[in-house]
């Protein structure tokens, strides 16, 4: 079973509409992550929550509001949605005990096409 | 923040040769180096790592090597087959810290 879930795994949506994207983890971790993929396939870290805790948010626009409602789930919620926001995106987990220091465990990716 | 650069962007060799991907970095904090995979179509995932101890680590045709004074490692590919084509990222850490920093990805393909 995959460890890492998102959904969708594709989205396409007009330019102003609001979106949400959900992402699951059933290893027990303690940390989730959000990155975005541009279509260079650069991959940069938008948030990290730990215990349901934000720790990171690297200087995302506040469209972007994550959600944790329980240490398994972190969800992303994009509201007014730009043609810039088009991208994959990916959820991702460690175990958290060494911090960034485990290994990454990256989702199949959300990809999202803003018209 | 810390900064990784990752080199080259773009391999391309034929079946059966060797890849070497190299990644420099300037935090002489980082002390975790993951080297991850990602196939088309999916996400990354981790294929070896190695931590500022150990200068070298193997894993049957994949190893990485770390020179922490030179601030450098790199991957190595060995007898490569047409199922290595992907993008292979770095990427390092510090203690302490909850963010990674990621390479901007090499394009490895793998010609039969």
């Amino acid at each position: 079973d995959t460890a890492v879930s998102q959904t969708p795994k594709y989205l396409v949506t007009q330019m102003g509409n609001d979106k949400s994207i959900k992402c699951e983890q059933n290893l027990g971790h303690d940390t989730m992550y959000w990155y975005k993929q541009d279509s260079k396939k650069f991959l940069k870290i938008m948030f990290s929550y730990n215990n349901k805790e934000l720790i990171i948010n690297e200087t995302v626009p506040n469209r972007f509001s994550p959600k944790s409602p329980d240490k398994a789930h972190l969800n992303l919620h994009i509201n007014s949605l730009e043609l810039g926001d088009s991208a994959v995106y990916f959820c991702a987990s460690n175990p958290g005990s060494g911090g960034a220091q485990d290994t990454q465990y990256f989702g199949p990716g959300t990809r999202l096409t803003v018209l | 923040g810390e900064n990784v650069e990752q080199h080259p962007s773009t391999l391309s060799v034929q079946e059966g040769d060797s890849a070497v991907i190299k990644c420099t970095y300037s935090d002489s904090a980082s002390n975790y180096f993951p080297w991850y995979k990602q196939e088309l179509g999916k996400g990354p995932q981790l294929i070896i790592d190695i931590r500022s101890n150990v200068g070298e680590k193997k894993d049957q045709r994949i190893a990485v090597t770390l020179n922490k004074t030179a601030k450098h490692f790199s991957l190595h590919i060995t007898e490569t087959q047409p199922e290595d084509s992907a993008v292979y990222f770095c990427a390092l850490a510090s203690g302490g810290s909850y963010i990674p920093t990621f390479g901007r990805g090499t394009s490895l393909i793998v010609h039969p």
